[in-house]
């Protein structure tokens, strides 16, 4: 296994436009996370998955966003009618449901939104 | 060593010396506690961890200390080397939620 996979590495995108995100978790872990980090600070949490089931959900998660995990495997993190402030870098992580572990993070896809 | 004594966004230290930076965690009731490494470019690369039951825990060149009474959790790096070069933060979880709330990094600058 590699590690947590994300695809695209960057997108560049016109204002109003759609765009989707993919992110393939360590093969075993049940959980899956999605952060959005802008430059200069931390990853804030954005949702997380426990195997197909979203269990929580971030405030900063506006209408405009929806992610899934129709399988439990994979995850796709949609941004709608995108602002320029969605522009950052959002980063997927994937960790085992024991409780008090590490969370494993990908390359996270770089969105800049023109 | 370099030390910082509160929170500090850079630090810059001589190869070959210690380290310390510092963190502040924000909920009295998170139990678990991580420190991230992150790489221009790249996602935070886990380097320790500690559970709120312990005050300190060693890795291969790190120490990771927990002081519950103010909240503070400190990253100590001995002989510090340009791979260390990145910026680190602190993280905290509270119960099983598996969410991770992440403190203000600190880039760590490392002069040959």
């Amino acid at each position: 296994d590699t590690g947590v996979s994300q695809d695209p590495r960057h997108k560049i995108t016109k204002r109003g436009q759609n765009v989707t995100f993919r992110c393939d978790p360590i093969s075993e872990h049940n959980r899956l996370y999605w952060y959005r980090q802008t430059l200069g600070q931390g990853p804030e949490f954005l949702t997380y998955f426990q195997n197909e089931a979203q269990l929580e959900k971030s405030r900063l998660l506006s209408d405009r966003f929806s992610a899934e995990r129709p399988k439990g495997s994979f995850s796709t993190l949609e941004i709608q009618r995108t602002e320029q402030g969605d522009s950052a870098m959002y980063l997927c992580a994937s960790s085992t449901t024991a409780q008090n572990t590490e969370a494993f993070f990908g390359q996270g896809t770089r969105l800049t939104v023109v | 060593g370099e030390s910082v004594g509160l929170h500090l966004p850079t630090l810059s230290v001589q190869e070959g010396d210690n380290s310390i930076i510092n963190c502040a965690y924000s909920n009295s009731a998170s139990d678990y506690f991580i420190w991230y490494k992150q790489e221009s470019g790249k996602g935070p690369q886990f380097i320790i961890d500690i559970r709120s039951n312990m005050d300190k825990r060693q890795g291969q060149r790190v120490t990771v200390l927990l002081n519950k009474t103010v909240k503070h959790l400190s990253l100590q790096i001995a002989a510090t080397q340009p791979g260390d070069s990145a910026v680190y933060f602190c993280a905290e979880k509270s119960g099983n939620t598996g969410k991770l709330i992440f403190g203000q990094g600190t880039t760590l600058q490392v002069k040959p």
